[in-house]
């Protein structure tokens, strides 16, 4: 069975930094894009970034980020230990949010999430 | 890129259950749907719009056309209570939802 479980989650003050874990198991992790999607308090979904799988790229896949997190996270994979990290950096209140891990159902970042993580809790407060 | 869904839809037992997604020339794009129920995380349930992924019941199903695509939910039961949320593409430059649309069924 597909499990994703996500950790690092916590209670930062607007401007600290936290990194996010996934850690993947049931599958073969290096065949599949993963994507971090959050979700604020009583709001809808919203991606956050993806990284993709490319034999081509010297570092096995390609980074992807929405605009209202560029330049303050990096997405990274580690396939020897069937991870994914979201490293945040610069956080604002409006990153609150809860953070979902998905496994994409191809190797390409744009295609659909058949398989989501648990959450883990992101609180930007001072 | 701005994917609109109704906030809500409300249907009794038995009775089928739509629900749309808008977005400019739509139906150039791929579309996949997700529910959320309450205190959960998200479940694909139409993926490429149309196809059901496995375990999914046949009650749901899919199109997308033009401007508009839609889930369709055939007998719609109290278990499929949910938030459900439309996913494309955005000029193959970032991954869009739409707001989500609260299912009531009673």
């Amino acid at each position: 069975e597909v499990y994703l479980v996500e950790s690092g989650g916590g209670l930062v003050q607007p401007g600290e930094s936290l990194r996010l874990s996934c850690t993947a198991s049931g599958f073969t992790f290096r065949n599949y894009a993963m994507t971090w999607v959050r979700q604020a308090p009583g709001m809808g979904l919203a991606w956050v970034s993806a990284f993709s799988v490319s034999r081509i790229s010297s570092s096995g896949g390609d980074p992807y980020y929405a605009d209202s997190v560029k330049g303050r996270f990096t997405i990274s994979r580690d396939n020897s230990k069937n991870t994914v990290y979201l490293q945040m950096s610069s956080l604002r209140a409006e990153d609150a949010a809860t953070y979902y891990c998905a496994k994409s159902s191809t190797s390409s970042w744009n295609a659909g999430f058949d398989m989501w993580g648990q959450g883990t809790t992101v609180t930007v407060s001072s | 890129y701005d994917l609109t869904q109704p906030p809500s839809v409300s249907v009794s037992p038995g009775q089928t259950a739509s629900i749309t997604c808008t977005g400019d020339n739509l139906g150039g794009e791929y579309v996949y749907w997700y529910q959320q129920k309450s205190g959960q995380s998200p479940v694909l349930v139409i993926s490429e719009d149309t196809r059901r992924p496995s375990g999914i019941p046949e009650r749901f199903s899919g199109s997308n056309s033009d401007n508009t695509a839609t889930l369709t939910i055939s007998g719609a039961q109290p278990i499929d209570e949910a938030d459900y949320y439309c996913q494309a593409w955005d000029r193959h430059t970032e991954v869009v939802f739409g707001g989500g649309t609260k299912l009531t069924v009673l």
